[in-house]
């Protein structure tokens, strides 16, 4: 079964410090995300991206952040100066290219957890 | 903004009794699809399942189904037969084309 596969699982790195979180998505997927969950809190919608362009963005992914798909398998996410409080879990999640009205699920990868020190 | 509430941080079930997660949203558009996902402590989210807003019929997946009201903005989750590997976080979502929120989410916890 194809999956949603992020790499590393675990990731830490001293504060200040560049991150970038990989993800490879489901072939014959077209739209991809990010999604934050900070230990035990809710999970947070970081960005979408479709058509090699960021479709949508929540008030979390400021300039320290960015996405992109280097080639056609990859989609990753980089963090240019990390801060504590980026500490969290990070999912990569893709879905299909919706026909008409019907969307379908996100599938999510096993996530990475970063941990800033 | 959509937002997504699930106003139980926690819900306890004796097993093989039924539990119902709760769960309402806020949005102005018509078309969307509603997902239940459950996260259990190995992290991985994993979708129970889905509604689509434009059906009027009840989503039901085995032991799970869920109580749709679209006017009312509701979508809950029933457990029927709950058993001990039902035991995590679920998480309500609601998502468009672009954009998919998740509600901060319910721990269910299984009592033997």
């Amino acid at each position: 079964e194809p999956e949603v596969t992020q790499t590393p699982s675990h990731q830490v790195t001293q504060m200040g410090q560049e991150v970038i979180l990989r993800c490879v998505p489901i072939s014959n997927h077209l739209y991809f995300y990010w999604y934050r969950q900070i230990l035990g809190q809710k999970v947070e919608f970081l960005v979408s991206f479709y058509n090699n362009e960021i479709s949508e963005k929540s008030e979390i992914f400021d300039d320290q952040f960015s996405v992109e798909r280097p080639d056609g398998s990859n989609f990753t996410l980089k963090i240019r100066s990390t801060k504590l409080e980026d500490s969290a879990m990070y999912f990569c999640a893709s879905s299909e290219v919706p026909l008409g009205s019907l969307y379908t699920e996100a599938f999510f990868g096993q996530g990475t957890r970063l941990t800033v020190v | 903004a959509q937002t997504v509430t699930q106003s139980q941080p926690e819900m306890s079930v004796q097993e093989a009794e039924t539990v119902t997660l709760s769960c309402t949203y806020d949005t102005s558009e018509s078309d969307y699809y509603l997902f239940w996902y459950k996260q259990p402590p190995s992290r991985q989210m994993i979708l129970v399942i889905r509604q689509e807003a434009y059906k009027q019929q009840n989503a039901t997946e085995n032991r799970f189904s869920v109580n749709f009201q679209k006017a009312a903005k509701s979508f809950s989750l029933k457990i029927s037969d709950s058993q001990l590997g039902d035991a995590a976080m679920y998480f309500c979502a609601y998502r468009t084309i672009n954009d998919m929120r998740f509600g901060a989410g319910t721990r269910l916890t299984v009592k033997p």
